[in-house]
């Protein structure tokens, strides 16, 4: 079956510091993965998508950015958090050609 | 861009009422799915409608996808305080958005 994990599920970081969030799935190949951020309890808000290693599409210009080192690997970075950065961070994978995700547990970042 | 409209936003009834929320695009989609989230953990899918008119029941949830692929709808029978979450509704074009959703409170 597949799983997917995603780490750390809290963090507290300063402003001005970087950011590394990893997302692995296992028991697929080569899914589409995606980051959303979610504010408040709200909708989920596209923030990038690979359909590939090297693939990343870019959803909405910000601070952060995203990597696809490996097939079933996906990293949320950025350089320099910014206070406005704080949210839910929810990673997800999709079949290709199948409209259904699976989401991992999600980080909760603040930045103060 | 497609857009998926939820609606209403937030909903407080009473256990053993019945509501109907709602999931509005002017674009087609050839499927939409219906998540349900929890506070602190990601989204749990309960169902995918993929044919025009089609209706899927899910215990004492029936989601329908409208005829022309364009809305659908999440219709709950005496809603019980196990059914509180916040309801999404997704499609995808060449990848998944997702609506705002619909957060609903079941009141003992």
């Amino acid at each position: 079956s597949q799983t997917i994990h995603q780490w750390p599920a809290t963090l507290v970081q300063p402003v001005g510091s970087p950011l590394s969030l990893e997302c692995t799935v296992e028991g697929t190949s080569n899914p589409n993965l995606y980051w959303y951020r979610q504010a408040a309890g709200r909708g989920l808000q596209l923030l990038f998508y690979s359909v590939g290693i090297g693939q990343i599409s870019s959803e909405v210009p910000q601070n952060l950015s995203a990597s696809r080192p490996q097939d079933r690997q996906f990293i949320l970075s950025s350089k320099k958090l910014l206070l406005s950065d704080s949210g839910f961070y929810l990673c997800a994978w999709s079949r290709k050609g199948v409209d259904e995700a699976f989401f991992g547990q999600g980080t909760r970042l603040t930045v103060v | 861009t497609q857009l998926l409209e939820q609606s209403p936003q937030f909903l407080s009834i009473q256990e053993g009422e019945n509501l109907t929320v709602y999931c509005n695009s002017s674009s087609v989609f050839s499927s939409l799915q219906w998540y349900r989230q929890e506070p602190g953990e990601g989204p749990v899918l309960l169902v995918t409608v993929v044919t025009g008119g089609e209706v899927k029941k899910l215990k004492r949830l029936t989601f329908q996808f409208g005829d022309a692929r364009k809305d659908s709808s999440l219709h709950i029978t005496a809603a019980q305080p196990g059914d509180t979450g916040l309801y999404l509704c997704a499609g995808r074009d060449d990848k998944i958005i997702f609506g705002k959703g619909t957060r609903l409170h079941i009141l003992p």
